[in-house]
């Protein structure tokens, strides 16, 4: 029932771009792909959604292949404080109306100094 | 702004007790949900609530009961506890269909979450 695949961590310099990767092979046509954070011990944090188009708001962009298969999470100048497990996000229609979330486990990201 | 708040921050109940977490939003949002987190894994749906009165089953209701009497605030209540929901638990809120429902996509604004242990 996996609708997004994330590597489980990876690691980041600081000031450095972090580049977040997420396959989504199954996304259907209509279906937008989001991104959320979770900041140690915090509730999630929205970063950005996107449905074809490349994405860009204050904190990230969000670049998404032409076939939609996959996409990318960029924080452009990484820091300290984006240490964070990151979530690719897929709603799958339910049958019975509305939508059905899987986070997954996300990717854990070390920004280091 | 407060934002969305959840009451309490940690419980400890014994298997068999009952409790109700509160969860309470300031800015005016339609939608509020409830998840759970376990060890992990991201975020599950329990329950959500599209407006007042209105209440709907998540992915894993099971154990559960909730009520939104008023738009400000989301109930979820666990009658008789059992050690399988010890868990982190998450209040999210939205100005229309968020992560869960609608046409239409808005950000969710999560709580702080409650940390509850069944023993």
């Amino acid at each position: 029932d996996a609708k997004t695949t994330q590597p489980p961590s990876m690691d980041c310099a600081e000031g450095r771009a972090a580049n977040l990767p997420c396959n989504h092979s199954t996304i259907s046509g209509n279906e937008y792909v989001y991104w959320y954070r979770q900041i140690h011990s915090q509730g999630p944090q929205y970063i950005i959604h996107g449905l074809k188009n490349n994405e860009t708001n204050e904190m990230a962009s969000l670049i998404i292949t032409e076939d939609r298969k996959s996409s990318t999470l960029i924080l452009p100048h990484a820091t300290l404080r984006d240490t964070a497990v990151y979530y690719c996000i897929v709603r799958v229609p339910k049958n019975t109306g509305g939508f059905k979330t899987i986070f997954g486990a996300g990717t854990r990201l070390f920004v280091k100094a | 702004n407060a934002g969305v708040t959840q009451t309490p921050k940690f419980r400890v109940l014994k298997t068999g007790q009952s409790m109700t977490l509160l969860c309470a939003q300031d800015m005016n949002h339609e939608y509020m949900y409830w998840y759970r987190q376990d060890p992990g894994m991201g975020l599950r749906l329990i329950h959500y609530s599209v407006g007042e009165g209105t209440t709907a089953k998540g992915e894993v209701p099971d154990g559960y009961n909730v009520s939104r009497l008023k738009k400000q605030n989301f109930l979820l209540g666990l009658e008789s506890a059992a050690p399988s929901q010890t868990s982190v638990y998450f209040c999210a809120s939205s100005t229309s269909g968020g992560l869960a429902g609608g046409s239409s996509y808005n950000e969710q604004f999560f709580g702080p979450g409650t940390r509850l242990t069944v023993l």
